[in-house]
């Protein structure tokens, strides 16, 4: 069995500062990881997503993640945040099989103008 | 290129009422999945479907049936709307085959009164 654990359900930070939004994930077998964002009364879209290869992946709107396969994080990052990126952040896991999905319950990123 | 079609956006139920909840998705995906999301919660499997034909149960599975209808279609159906079950339903879908991400529907907000 896989899960995800969001560790913040809130955070809000100021317009221009980075933001660190975390996610620890289990799992017996090798992984797909995701982040995704949720804009109001949308669906959710995908930021970004690590396969395999570098354990740096970039995404879109300036975001990026950091797999570490030692300490089973996959941490979602952005060095400057602005007003727009207020949303709520998944972070998802699924097996290679990529028959399910588990998802974390989600971050809330606030930002403070 | 619709992408993730679900039907419809909002729909008010009494206690008892029956209803389906119908997606589809025009990317020619296998899998294809219906998730509710709750707050605090994050978003949970009700059931999956890996390819046509076949239907899997996923986390909270109780109270909703499904049917793949084609490789195109995937519907939920609430035989006995409960309150519990208000809630905002996604449905998703991906192709396992090449590692794809899940593309989500907008979403159908359903109260139960």
């Amino acid at each position: 069995a896989q899960s995800v654990t969001q560790l913040d359900s809130q955070v809000p930070v100021f317009e221009e500062a980075p933001v660190e939004l975390r996610c620890n994930y289990s799992s017996s077998v090798s992984v797909y990881l995701f982040w995704y964002v949720q804009y109001p009364n949308q669906g959710l879209q995908l930021l970004l997503k690590y396969l395999s290869g570098s354990t740096l992946v970039k995404g879109i709107n300036g975001f990026e993640a950091e797999f570490n396969k030692s300490q089973t994080s996959f941490h979602l990052r952005k060095p400057s945040v602005h007003i727009s990126d207020t949303a709520e952040y998944f972070c998802a896991v699924s097996d290679r099989g990529y028959q399910k999905v588990t998802f974390g319950i989600g971050t809330k990123l606030q930002v403070i103008p | 290129n619709a992408g993730v079609t679900q039907t419809p956006k909002f729909q008010v139920l009494k206690t008892g009422q029956s209803m389906t909840l119908q997606c589809a998705q025009d990317m020619n995906h296998n899998s294809m999945y219906w998730y509710r999301q709750d707050p605090g919660m994050g978003l949970r499997l009700i059931y999956y479907s890996a390819s046509e034909g076949t239907t899997d149960k996923g986390e909270v599975p109780n109270g909703y049936n499904v049917s793949r209808l084609n490789k195109r279609e995937f519907s939920l159906r609430l035989e006995s709307a409960a309150p519990s079950q208000t809630s905002v339903y996604f449905c998703a879908s991906s192709d396992p085959g090449t590692a794809t991400e899940a593309f989500f529907g907008q979403g159908t907000r359903l109260t139960v009164v």
